[in-house]
């Protein structure tokens, strides 16, 4: 069974930079197609998918936000961490950590972390 | 700047039929673009439920099918039950860019 957890801080500051860390386990992902990434919803809103990496180190990001977004994983500690700089109240979001088999399927996601920018 | 658009808001009776669409600004929503459906009930994650246009996941109970037609992606319920009431999003892959769009969600109320 696939199991996903963001953790990070619930409250920035404007300008402030986000790191978040996902944990996972019940896959490996030295695994050929296996890929963790991020999705975020502010309040009320809809899902915008931010980023991807994949087991051969392949990252892929959401072009409007490309130059403000880092995505690495750290597979010895089972663990995939995004970062986004700048924050500013339009980041307010929850966010969540996914798992990806390929291109094509998306299929569990984490429990999601609420963060908060405000001065 | 690509935008994905499905309908804000259907209703259907217990017992219904219910079709979702997820349309593409750039054109025709073909295979290529793996699309892929979630169902989000409030104050949860999205539950995966179709991936690659037609796949069910394991869980994915059988009233809920994928396809294309007519240039889009398109989410049928039938037999919808009470618990079905959720919103729904679509996902596509734009292969030419290496990146992924969510549609704006539906609001399915079963009433």
């Amino acid at each position: 069974q696939i199991t996903l957890r963001e953790s990070g801080p619930a409250l920035l500051r404007p300008r402030q930079t986000l790191t978040l860390t996902c944990n996972f386990s019940g896959f490996s992902f030295t695994t050929s197609g296996m890929g963790v990434g991020w999705t975020r919803q502010p309040p009320g809103k809809a899902l915008e998918w931010l980023a991807v990496i994949y087991w051969n180190d392949a990252t892929y990001y959401n072009p409007s936000l490309r130059q403000r977004l880092s995505i690495t994983k750290d597979t010895s500690n089972s663990q995939v961490i995004l970062t986004l700089t700048s924050m500013e109240p339009s980041d307010t979001a929850t966010y969540f950590c996914t798992h990806r088999r390929g291109s094509g399927r998306l299929d569990s996601w984490g429990p999601g972390t609420l963060v908060t920018v405000s001065s | 700047q690509t935008v994905v658009t499905q309908e804000p808001a259907l209703t259907v009776s217990p017992g219904g039929t219910v079709t979702l669409t997820c349309a593409s600004s750039t054109g025709e929503v073909t295979t290529a673009f793996y699309s892929n459906w979630f169902q989000q009930k409030p104050g949860q994650p999205p539950r995966a439920l179709i991936y690659s246009s037609f796949n069910r996941h394991s869980w994915t109970p059988a009233r809920f099918s994928g396809s294309l037609v007519g240039g889009k992606a398109v989410l049928t319920v039938s037999g919808v039950q009470p618990e079905d009431e959720a919103d729904y999003y679509c996902l596509l892959y734009y292969v030419d860019s290496y990146f992924w769009v969510f549609g704006g969600g539906t609001k399915l109320t079963v009433l």
